[in-house]
């Protein structure tokens, strides 16, 4: 059975500082790892997601990576900003299934 | 295009009484799914449609949930007879295909008293 589990549960940083959120999974048989930003009281916002084969993916300030043999993803913000602060959730979907398990996530705050 | 809309957005019921959430996914999007998540958990998988059938619904709690897709497009999740520990975040999320990026609805809070 998959198990995510995503450290730190909470991260406070200053603005401008650059920042790593971890995800590690226990099932490595995994088809790809999602990452998502979820706003208090909102929905789930899909911001990078990582195929099996590839090692990373990069959208503006995010860059994510996974290392399927360690079992470990990760989250890197760039230069980060009080817009970013929000909680960040890892999902892996095991292979030959369709569904996603989440980790509990990492709040982020950044201060101005 | 219309991203993943859930209705309604906010439920408090009494206990015993009876809910349905809906979700309309992204048009085309075959597959849908349902989560949920409860104070303190991480969000889990409840079921799993592609178009009106159901591919996976192993992780429904109970037959108090039943959950409905009729002509493979919006899909309800009705609760009878609602219990507290039912209460959560209900998340709904569609994709195009299995094993795609699944894109995620609002969620509707639901509050049990």
């Amino acid at each position: 059975k998959q198990e995510v589990t995503q450290i730190p549960a909470a991260l406070s940083v200053p603005e401008g500082e650059n920042l790593v959120l971890n995800c590690s999974f226990t099932d490595s048989a995994i088809y790809n790892l999602q990452w998502f930003r979820q706003d208090p009281g909102k929905g789930l916002t899909s911001l990078l997601l990582i195929q099996s084969s590839q090692r990373e993916q990069t959208s503006g300030r995010l860059n994510a990576s996974l290392d399927k043999s360690s079992g470990r993803s990760t989250l890197y913000i760039a230069a980060s900003q009080p817009g970013d602060s929000a909680t960040y959730l890892c999902a892996a979907m095991n292979s030959g299934y369709s569904t996603l398990t989440f980790g509990k996530g990492t709040m982020l705050l950044v201060s101005p | 295009e219309a991203g993943v809309t859930q209705f309604p957005s906010h439920s408090v019921i009494e206990k015993g009484q009876t809910v349905t959430l809906r979700c309309d996914p992204i048009s085309g999007h075959d597959n849908l799914y349902w989560y949920r998540r409860v104070m303190g958990k991480e969000i889990k998988f409840l079921l799993h449609f592609v178009k009106e059938s159901k591919q996976d619904e192993s992780g429904m709690p109970n037959n108090r949930f039943l959950a409905e897709r009729t002509g493979g497009t919006y899909s309800t999740l009705k609760v009878q007879p609602a219990e507290l520990e039912d209460s959560g975040v209900y998340f709904c999320a569609s994709s195009g295909h299995m094993n795609t990026e699944a894109f995620f609805g609002q969620g509707t809070r639901l509050t049990v008293v």
